[in-house]
């Protein structure tokens, strides 16, 4: 079956450093991906979306690759902050260009 | 409107009584989304809209829901007879396009059957 999975445990990280979120899939050949922030008691808030043909894409502290061999994209944060404490969510296009299909979340907390 | 509103934000049902959920899109917006978050998981799909035609309803439970857009803009989704099962977060994103694009999410509607 279909199956998309996310870095299980909390991550924990120092302020100042580079936070890194998992996202691997099978049985899956997505033509895209996105990462969105969910904050509690929030919609999800888009982040990046990168394509198959892409390998690295980049927005201010963001960056996400693709690697459709070892199908998994990795998330980074740079330089991180306490305000980027929150979920994070990968969401893969289902295949018809329409629904997207999401991992679970991880949740990132970034201390002071 | 600035961006997706949803409403009501939380809604609490007893067992068999009927609910309706507003989603208000951004203007403009061709694709509709409507998603079941349950806590802690991420959103599962339920039906998607462009303009008023409901394209796909793959993701609905059970017939006990029912989703709808008529004049294209506003989207209500229906649920029948509600369950302790169907309490989750459920929330509507819209795009400008279909898929391939920013989707923007409202805050959601708590539903809790209680």
């Amino acid at each position: 079956s279909q199956k998309i999975e996310q870095n299980s445990e909390a991550l924990n990280i120092q302020e100042g450093k580079t936070a890194t979120l998992t996202c691997n899939y099978t049985n899956y050949s997505p033509a895209y991906l996105q990462w969105y922030r969910q904050d509690p008691g929030r919609g999800p808030v888009f982040l990046l979306l990168i394509r198959e043909n892409e390998k690295e894409k980049r927005k201010e502290r963001l960056k996400v690759t693709f690697d459709t061999t070892l199908k998994q994209s990795l998330f980074h944060i740079t330089a991180s902050q306490p305000a980027d404490s929150a979920t994070y969510l990968c969401a893969l296009d289902a295949g018809n260009n329409r629904k997207l299909i999401w991992g679970l979340g991880t949740s990132l907390a970034v201390n002071p | 409107g600035a961006g997706v509103s949803q409403s009501p934000r939380y809604k609490v049902a007893k067992r068999g009584q009927d609910v309706a959920l507003r989603c208000d899109p951004i203007s403009g917006h061709v694709s509709l989304f409507w998603y079941q978050q349950a806590l802690g998981q991420g959103p599962e799909f339920l039906t998607y809209f462009q303009n008023e035609a409901q394209l796909d309803k793959s993701g609905l439970p059970s017939d006990r829901f029912f989703a709808e857009r008529p004049e294209g803009s506003v989207s209500t989704l229906k649920i029948q007879r509600t369950q302790q099962e169907d309490s989750a977060v459920y929330l509507c994103a819209s795009s400008f396009q279909g898929g391939g694009t920013e989707a923007f999410f409202g805050q959601g509607t708590r539903l809790t059957v209680v």
